[in-house]
């Protein structure tokens, strides 16, 4: 089973901020979030990972609270090209080995 | 534009055909993945590859059948599959078998799989 929760879905004006929130409430402390996106018939793109500290790229910025326990995917100036299933993902540990276990995700809808 | 290459983009075959998928990469990664997604589900995790050898198997049916023949192709042998098996099969690698680090997986755009 997947290990974050998000929103089932979110609209944001064209231009604007996206503020896409999850939680991770039993995330443990060497494991990274992660955050994909995937637009319609595409494969899944990674957007950005963090452990600790906020992260920063071309793409978006990562928030993590301070418990790790949750955190905020900043997309600054959604465009509607941004329009996606966004996905937030920590590795789960079964079997003895790690791998990624995606959840439902957040379908982003940025409007004109 | 992705750097994991996956072909054919579309395939329908009839329940008795054999098929492979294909999938390239030339990042230098040493782990590729094989997931299937059912429409308006998130994917899930096939196949592990890491350094070559099979690391994770979901228990996959075996109709389904994985080959790595080098570091950059991963290969997906279809035999006798059921309508249900229906998807997109996406095709992923990272730098190493995600176990063993960080490092994001990178997605090719799949192949949509139609089962007649």
């Amino acid at each position: 089973d997947a290990k974050t929760t998000q929103p089932t879905s979110m609209d944001c004006a064209e231009g604007r901020a996206a503020n896409l929130p999850c939680n991770h409430s039993t995330i443990s402390g060497n494991e990274y979030v992660y955050w994909y996106r995937q637009i319609h018939s595409q494969g899944p793109q990674y957007i950005i990972h963090g452990l600790k500290n906020n992260e920063t790229n071309e793409m978006a910025s990562l928030i993590i609270t301070e418990d790790r326990k949750s955190s905020t995917l900043i997309l600054p100036h959604a465009t509607l090209r941004d329009t996606a299933v966004y996905y937030c993902i920590v590795r789960v540990r079964q079997g003895g080995s790690e791998k990624l276990v995606f959840g439902k995700g957040t379908k982003l809808t940025v409007n004109p | 534009d992705t750097e994991v290459t996956q072909t054919p983009k579309h395939l329908v075959m009839g329940m008795t055909n054999k098929k492979s998928l294909k999938c390239e990469q030339h990042m230098g990664h040493r782990a590729m993945y094989w997931y299937k997604q059912k429409a308006k589900k998130p994917p899930e995790l096939m196949f592990v590859y890491s350094y070559e050898k099979l690391s994770i198997n979901e228990s996959v049916p075996s109709r389904f059948s994985p080959e790595c023949p080098n570091s950059s192709l991963l290969n997906l042998h279809l035999h006798a599959l059921q309508p249900e098996d229906s998807a997109l099969y996406l095709c992923a690698s990272s730098q190493d078998w995600f176990g063993t680090g960080n490092q994001p997986q990178h997605f090719g755009d799949g192949t949509r799989l139609s089962i007649l």
